[in-house]
């Protein structure tokens, strides 16, 4: 199995233009997320799904779209990008929805706004 | 305001003996505890989980205590080797029903031969 995959590794974006971070799972997980990481701050939930068709806001929503129309698919689209938005995105899964579950995480998207 | 303090951002220990982390929260009542390793470039990686009703648990080298009086949960390594050298990262469910997960901005241990 390959886990959670994340593409792109990296990208460069301008000011203003839109991109979507992939992410996949082939571990049959219900619970997906995805989360920031910025310096200092640790992860920072963006947006989460508890299973296909539904999503919902974390943390740190502003800026971010999620759609989930597959189990195995959760991608995160930046609609305008701004520099504020540069950091290391990460995208997770889990089994089911509870507090004992470990997360699995992708390796990462690092992403700069120009 | 909730949060969770790792306490401090790096760590130098000399091989062979025991680093501990600290991870304190605020304003939370989670009824699990977890940490996790992050290597450099890497997403973080799952390596031990408490419950609240647990004031211990092993794994190998790794030791996790958790006190939920004083908020507070030490993660130890013993008789640590450079290869124990990353970013650990300790984690909460804000709310306790498995949707908001809150981690910590971790602690860069380096372990020094």
């Amino acid at each position: 199995n390959a886990g959670v995959t994340q593409t792109p590794k990296f990208q460069v974006l301008k000011t203003g233009q839109s991109m979507t971070l992939q992410c996949a799972q082939d571990m049959n997980h219900e619970y997906m997320s995805w989360y920031r990481q910025d310096p200092g701050m640790g992860l920072r939930l963006i947006h989460y799904s508890v299973g296909a068709g539904i999503t919902d806001q974390g943390e740190v929503p502003n800026g971010y779209n999620v759609s989930r129309s597959t189990t195995e698919d959760f991608p995160l689209r930046l609609l305008s990008a701004a520099p504020s938005q540069t950091s290391v995105y990460f995208c997770a899964s889990t089994p089911g929805q509870a507090s004992n579950q470990p997360q699995h995480f992708g390796d990462g998207t690092r992403l700069s706004i120009l | 305001s909730q949060k969770i303090e790792q306490n401090s951002e790096a760590l130098n220990i000399q091989e062979g003996k025991t680093a501990t982390l600290t991870c304190n929260y605020t304003n939370y009542s989670p009824a699990y505890l977890q940490w996790y390793r992050q290597d450099p470039g890497r997403g973080p990686v799952f390596l031990l989980l408490i419950r609240e009703n647990e004031k211990e648990k092993r794994k190998e080298r790794l030791k996790v205590t958790f006190d939920t009086t004083l908020k507070q949960s030490l993660f130890h390594i013993t008789a640590s080797q450079p290869a124990d050298s990353a970013t650990y990262l300790c984690a909460l469910d804000e709310d306790n029903y498995g949707q908001n997960f809150v981690f910590g901005p971790g602690t860069r241990l380096s372990v020094l031969p």
